[in-house]
C-alpha cells in the first residue's frame, strides 16, 4: 500500500518558469490537502480538496491553482514561479466525511526557485 | 481565530531523560488535537491523538492529555532515545467541515547518547 505518493522530490525552477506538483493517494480518501513548510514557520495549507471537482483556498493560495478531476489525484501547478515560493511541499489526505480519521502525509517536495 | 502555540526549539537532551514539549490552543467549538512526528527528509506522521477533554493520547511512550481547562495537549516521554530526534508538531483539526489542520511551528529534538 504505498499511501500517498509526491513527485518529484526535488525540483529547481528559474523564476517566472511554471511546474506541477504531482499528489495521489491509494486509500480512497475523499480529502486531500496541500501544505507548504517553511524553516521555523510549522504548515500553512495553500489548497484543500473534499472530493473530486471541488476544491478551494486554504492560508496561502497566492501564486498556486489545483485541479482535483479524480479521487485519487490533486496537483499543486505553480503558474510564474517566484522565490517566495522557495520550500518543501506536503500532500496530504483523509477518509473525511466525519470519519474522525487522521490526515496522512507524502514525502513531500523540496522546491528551489532561483 | 484558531491557533496552535508550541514551545520555541530546539531542545537537546540526552538518552533516557525526560521530555516535555507544550503546547497551547485557541480554538472555537470543540478540536480534536493531535501531535504529529516528522524524521529528517520525511513527512509527517502521525503521533498520537486526542478528540475530547480529558482524553490521553499513546504512543511509542509518548503521551498527551487534552486538557480543555488549560487549552493545553503537552507531549511527555519518560525516557527518550537517540531515534526519537526529529521535529514535533502540535496540530488542531475543528470539527466539521474540511477536517483542515492548524499546526504549531514545530519543536525540534535532538537526542545525544
Amino acid at each position: 500500500n504505498a499511501g500517498v505518493t509526491q513527485t518529484p522530490k526535488f525540483r529547481i525552477l528559474k523564476i517566472g518558469q511554471s511546474m506541477t506538483l504531482q499528489c495521489a493517494q491509494d486509500m480512497n480518501h475523499n480529502y486531500m490537502y496541500w501544505y507548504r513548510q517553511d524553516p521555523g514557520m510549522g504548515l500553512k495549507l495553500i489548497y484543500y480538496s473534499v472530493g473530486a471537482g471541488i476544491t478551494d483556498k486554504g492560508e496561502v493560495p497566492n501564486g498556486y491553482n489545483v485541479s482535483r478531476s479524480t479521487t485519487e489525484d490533486f496537483p499543486l501547478r505553480l503558474e510564474l514561479a517566484a522565490p517566495s515560493q522557495t520550500s518543501v511541499y506536503f500532500c496530504a489526505s483523509s477518509l473525511g466525511t466525519f470519519s474522525n480519521q487522521p490526515q496522512h502525509f507524502g514525502d513531500g517536495t523540496r522546491l528551489s526557485i532561483l | 481565530g484558531n491557533s496552535v502555540t508550541q514551545m520555541e526549539g530546539p531542545v537537546t537532551l540526552s538518552e533516557e531523560a525526560f521530555l516535555t514539549i507544550n503546547c497551547t490552543y485557541t480554538a472555537t467549538g470543540y478540536p480534536s488535537l493531535f501531535w504529529y512526528v516528522q524524521y529528517p527528509g520525511e513527512g509527517l506522521q502521525l503521533l498520537l491523538k486526542a478528540t475530547k477533554a480529558d482524553d490521553k493520547g499513546s504512543n511509542k511512550g509518548f503521551e498527551a492529555t487534552y486538557r480543555k481547562e488549560t487549552t493545553s495537549f503537552h507531549l511527555e516521554k519518560g525516557s527518550v532515545q537517540v531515534s526519537d530526534s526529529a521535529v514535533y508538531f502540535c496540530a488542531l483539526r475543528l470539527q466539521g467541515g474540511s477536517e483542515k489542520l492548524v499546526f504549531g511551528k514545530g519543536t525540534k529534538l535532538t537526542v545525544n547518547p
